[in-house]
C-alpha cells in the first residue's frame, strides 16, 4: 500500500507570495492533518480535516488555511508569506479516530526568502 | 492545556550501548502515547505507541511502557545500532482529537 505523498518537496518563495502544498494521504485514510516542523518551535499542529470538514485546527493566523476534496486528498494554502513560515510542512494522514495510528508523509520543505 | 517534555540532548552514545530517552506529560484523563523517529531529510515513523495504563509499545528492540501512577513513556534500547542515529519524538493524543502534541525531540548519534 502506497504511503503518504507529499507535492512538491521543496519550494522556494519570496516573502509575500503565496503557495500551495498538497497531500494524498494513504488510501482508505479519511482523516488529513497538517504539522509545521521548525527548529525554534518544534512540532506544531495546523489542522485537521475530516470528510471535507476541518475539524481541528492549531494556534496559527488566518493566513494559513486548508481543505480536503471528497477523495481525501488535502491542501494547504498560505498567503502573504513571511520570513518565518519558513518550515518543513508534514501531512499525515489517519483512517478516523483519534486513537487510529497517523501516518506521516516526507514533508514539503517550504523557504522564504 | 496538554504537554510533553523530554530530554532534548543531544544523545551520543557508542555502538551496542544502553539507551533510555525521558519522556514525561500532563494530561488530563487518559492519553494515548507515541514515540516518532526522523531520520535526516525524512518524515516521521511510528516507533510504538500505548493506548492504556501498563501497555508496554515495542518494536525494532526499542520499548516503552505508558506508566500513569509517573506521567511517564521512557524509550528504551538495550543495544543501538549506528543506524539508530535519528531524532526520536514523544508524543500524546488525547480526547478525541486528532491533534498530536509533541515533546521538542531528541537527537541520537550512535558511533561504530
Amino acid at each position: 500500500k502506497a504511503g503518504v505523498t507529499q507535492t512538491p518537496r521543496y519550494l522556494i518563495k519570496t516573502r509575500g507570495q503565496q503557495v500551495t502544498l498538497s497531500c494524498s494521504p494513504i488510501s482508505g485514510h479519511r482523516s488529513v492533518s497538517w504539522y509545521q516542523q521548525t527548529p525554534g518551535q518544534g512540532l506544531q499542529f495546523l489542522f485537521e480535516y475530516f470528510s471535507e470538514t476541518q475539524r481541528n485546527k492549531g494556534n496559527f493566523p488566518g493566513r494559513f488555511s486548508g481543505r480536503q476534496f471528497s477523495n481525501s486528498r488535502s491542501e494547504m494554502n498560505v498567503s502573504t508569506l513571511e520570513l518565518g513560515d519558513s518550515a518543513l510542512y508534514l501531512c499525515a494522514s489517519s483512517l478516523d479516530t483519534a486513537t487510529d495510528t497517523q501516518y506521516f508523509g516526507p514533508g514539503t520543505r517550504l523557504t522564504v526568502l | 492545556g496538554n504537554s510533553v517534555t523530554q530530554m532534548e540532548g543531544p544523545v551520543t552514545l557508542s555502538e551496542e550501548a544502553f539507551l533510555t530517552i525521558n519522556c514525561t506529560y500532563t494530561a488530563t484523563g487518559y492519553p494515548s502515547l507515541f514515540w516518532y523517529v526522523q531520520y535526516p531529510g525524512e518524515g516521521l515513523q511510528l516507533l510504538l505507541k500505548a493506548t492504556k495504563a501498563d501497555d508496554k509499545g515495542s518494536n525494532k528492540g526499542f520499548e516503552a511502557t505508558y506508566r500513569k501512577e509517573t506521567t511517564s513513556f521512557h524509550l528504551e534500547k538495550g543495544s543501538v545500532q549506528v543506524s539508530d542515529s535519528a531524532v526520536y519524538f514523544c508524543a500524546l493524543t488525547q480526547g478525541g482529537s486528532e491533534k498530536l502534541v509533541f515533546g521538542k525531540g531528541t537527537k541520537l548519534t550512535v558511533n561504530p
